[in-house]
């Protein structure tokens, strides 16, 4: 199985300021075939299910704040949250869909300082 | 409007079974790959099984495989998981998942609230 390591743990950040979480795969994710990476980002908020934020990377869902983004390729990926703002507080996770079974990172609890 | 209701989680001894269930609205379940995803308490995700839209593809992870079952009923629009042989480590809530496509690699669209499974004795 692919292992998703999410760094850090949990981080806290002020509001208007930028969050960086990072997600590292223990095999490349990247298909060859259409140049995709099979990386998505969740947000989840306490007693809610996970909300796609991110896939392929990089690609926003449709509804999602554009101070979100997503970046990487192959093995090491990140998510930036540009401007820090209250609702954001929640547990992101990683996601690969490259294998199955499809693997989670940790998750990286995201508080306000 | 998408919406994904799972049902028929409970309170079950250790050995014991439990058939969980998800009914679909708004869109056709049997064009899309679904999954079926677990939270242990205070934990992160796992990926338990996967079914394609044709049926040809099941996947599950193992910790689950050879006890754990997922089915479609399309007469009805739903998506089961019959456990079995069930521990105290499959305790968690269980999520039923849309994928984005047809297939058992796509990313995860939709989830429903969940259901808890709770294994005790």
């Amino acid at each position: 199985d692919i292992v998703m390591t999410q760094s850090p743990d949990s981080l806290a950040v002020s509001l208007g300021e930028r969050a960086t979480i990072n997600c590292k795969s223990s095999q490349s994710v990247l298909y060859s075939s259409n140049k995709k990476n099979y990386l998505g980002w969740y947000q989840q908020k306490p007693g809610q299910p996970p909300k796609l934020l991110i896939y392929w990377a990089s690609t926003r869902e449709s509804g999602v704040p554009d101070r979100f983004s997503g970046s990487g390729s192959g093995t090491d990926f990140s998510l930036t949250i540009s401007s820090l703002q209250a609702e954001d507080v929640a547990v992101y996770f990683c996601h690969q869909h490259y294998t199955t079974p499809h693997t989670f990172g940790q998750g990286t609890k995201l508080e306000i300082k | 409007q998408v919406q994904l209701v799972e049902s028929g989680g409970g309170v079950v001894q250790p050995g014991g079974s439990l058939r969980l269930s998800c009914a679909a609205s708004g869109f056709t379940l049997s064009n899309y790959g679904m999954h079926w995803v677990r939270q242990a308490p205070g934990k992160g995700l796992e990926g338990v099984a996967v079914l394609s839209s044709d049926g040809n593809e099941k996947y599950y992870s193992g910790s689950v495989q050879g006890r754990f079952t997922i089915s479609r009923d399309n007469s009805k629009n739903t998506l089961d998981l019959q456990m079995n042989s069930l521990r105290a480590e499959d305790t968690a809530i269980y999520y039923c998942v849309k994928s984005y496509y047809e297939g058992v690699y796509g990313y995860q669209v939709y989830w429903g609230q969940g259901t808890q499974v709770t294994v005790s004795s």
